[in-house]
């Protein structure tokens, strides 16, 4: 079965710092995968997608980038973190060609101080 | 106007309620319709897969989508103190192989024992 995981679980950072988060699937080939920001009471907003090794596509203007060094493995990086950067980062995978069922991981929260 | 809208309470019920959970959403071409359950600081899980029009039933929950009117409504009969959570809705046309999803901004339900 497929697993997806992510880390931290949480962190706290102070603004200007960077930042690195990572997201991992297991039991599964040449997902897409998905990066989302959900603040507190909203809805998700897509940050970032993946449909194979090194393409990245960005759905919004930001202070983040992503990359895709591997196959199941999609990192969500910032060079300097800002207040506004603060919230709920959460990755999703699809099978390639499958159906268009998004499946979350575990979520990072964010706090920026 | 937002492409999925999704009404973000709070909806607050007694145990045992039918509860009613319901998006819009503008574009025609949209095919596959989801629920997703996201308990408190957890990533959303998905509930009900669709595709086009009709019903769909699972246990105590019933996806129905209407495409004429551009309506999509999940239903929880005997609903449980433990349905209490954020149900999102979300919704794609399927086309390309980017698997992108839209979601509504989720309703908060709460029941109570």
């Amino acid at each position: 079965s497929q697993t997806i995981h992510q880390w931290p679980a949480t962190l706290v950072q102070p603004v200007g710092s960077p930042l690195s988060l990572e997201c991992t699937v297991e039991g599964t080939s040449n997902p897409n995968l998905y990066w989302y920001r959900q603040a507190a009471g909203r809805g998700l907003q897509l940050l970032f997608y993946s449909v194979g090794i090194g393409q990245i596509s960005s759905e919004v203007p930001q202070n983040l980038s992503a990359s895709r060094p591997q196959d199941r493995q999609f990192i969500l990086s910032s060079k300097k973190l800002l207040l506004s950067d603060s919230g709920f980062y959460l990755c999703a995978w699809i099978a390639s060609g499958g159906t268009e069922t998004q499946y979350f991981g575990p979520g990072t929260r964010l706090l920026v101080l | 106007q937002k492409e999925v809208e999704q009404d973000p309470g709070p909806l607050s019920v007694p145990e045992g309620a039918i509860v009613s959970l319901n998006c819009t959403y503008s574009n025609s071409a949209f095919q596959y319709f989801m629920w997703y359950r996201q308990y408190s600081r957890k990533g959303p899980e998905l509930l009900m897969y669709t595709y086009s029009s009709g019903n769909k039933e699972d246990g105590r929950f019933t996806a129905q989508v209407d495409k004429s009117s551009k309506y999509i409504s999940l239903f929880i009969r005997d609903s449980q103190p433990s349905d209490s959570a954020t149900y999102l809705c979300a919704t794609s046309h399927g086309s390309g192989n980017t698997g992108k999803l839209i979601f509504g901004q989720g309703t908060t339900l709460q029941v109570k024992p």
